[in-house]
């Protein structure tokens, strides 16, 4: 079975450009998660889907970021404008729901602002 | 307090040693636990989630004592490949819906 999808997996953009961020989730899943994770602050939810809804995005940092899930196979999280601060890996996982369920992760994007 | 709190190691240990780890958590009303790996430059994979009955899987035990607010990693006969971090992950009922949170890891270090 494919696991969680994301592209690009590595993606190095100069201050002030914008970066999309894609995720395709386990086929089944109906919770979508994206998070990000620096060694200074670990891993932090940034939002979360439940069937393609936003549902709770108060880890969203400002309003720079945003994140889309126009159906259950594909969510993007686009940042714009980028900013050195944003380097981190980025993570999408998916759940086959919002209570007990396990998440999993997707291989991530290192995401590299100069 | 944070909400969910991990002694961050390293935990350097000779191989076939045993080895436990702590996780603590602040919600009462916590729901679900779990313990994830990550490996260096790689994305958490779950390990396993912890039952209030405690559970097992080969070399790995978990354990939950909500009494206490606590869940624990347990690890026999250790092995080079399970160098990692280990990720304590809590599921806490909010304004109707889950928040996954995860404590910042436990590093392992199995030497030869």
């Amino acid at each position: 079975d494919a696991g969680v999808i994301q592209s690009p997996r590595h993606e190095v953009t100069e201050m002030g450009q914008e970066v999309t961020l894609r995720c395709k989730p386990i086929s089944g899943h109906n919770s979508l998660f994206w998070y990000r994770q620096t060694m200074m602050r670990g891993l932090e939810l940034l939002i979360y889907f439940n069937n393609n809804v936003p549902i709770d995005d108060s880890g969203m940092p400002e309003d720079r970021f945003s994140a889309k899930m126009p159906n259950a196979s594909f969510s993007t999280l686009k940042i714009q404008p980028s900013e050195p601060r944003d380097s981190a890996v980025y993570f999408c996982a998916s759940s086959r729901g919002q209570g007990a369920s396990e998440q999993y992760f997707g291989p991530g994007t290192r995401l590299t602002v100069t | 307090r944070k909400e969910v709190e991990q002694d961050p190691g390293p935990f350097n240990v000779p191989e076939g040693a045993t080895v436990a780890f702590n996780c603590t958590y602040s919600n009462s009303a916590s729901q679900s636990f779990f313990w994830y790996r990550q490996d260096c430059r790689k994305e958490p994979k779950l390990l396993m989630s912890v039952y209030s009955s405690g559970n097992e899987d080969g070399r790995f035990t978990a354990q939950l004592n909500r009494a206490s607010q606590y869940i624990s990693l347990l690890i026999r006969d250790s092995k080079l490949s399970d160098s990692a971090t280990y990720l304590c992950v809590v599921n806490n009922p909010t304004s109707g819906t889950y928040k996954y949170i995860f404590g910042t890891g436990t590093r392992l270090k199995v030497l030869a």
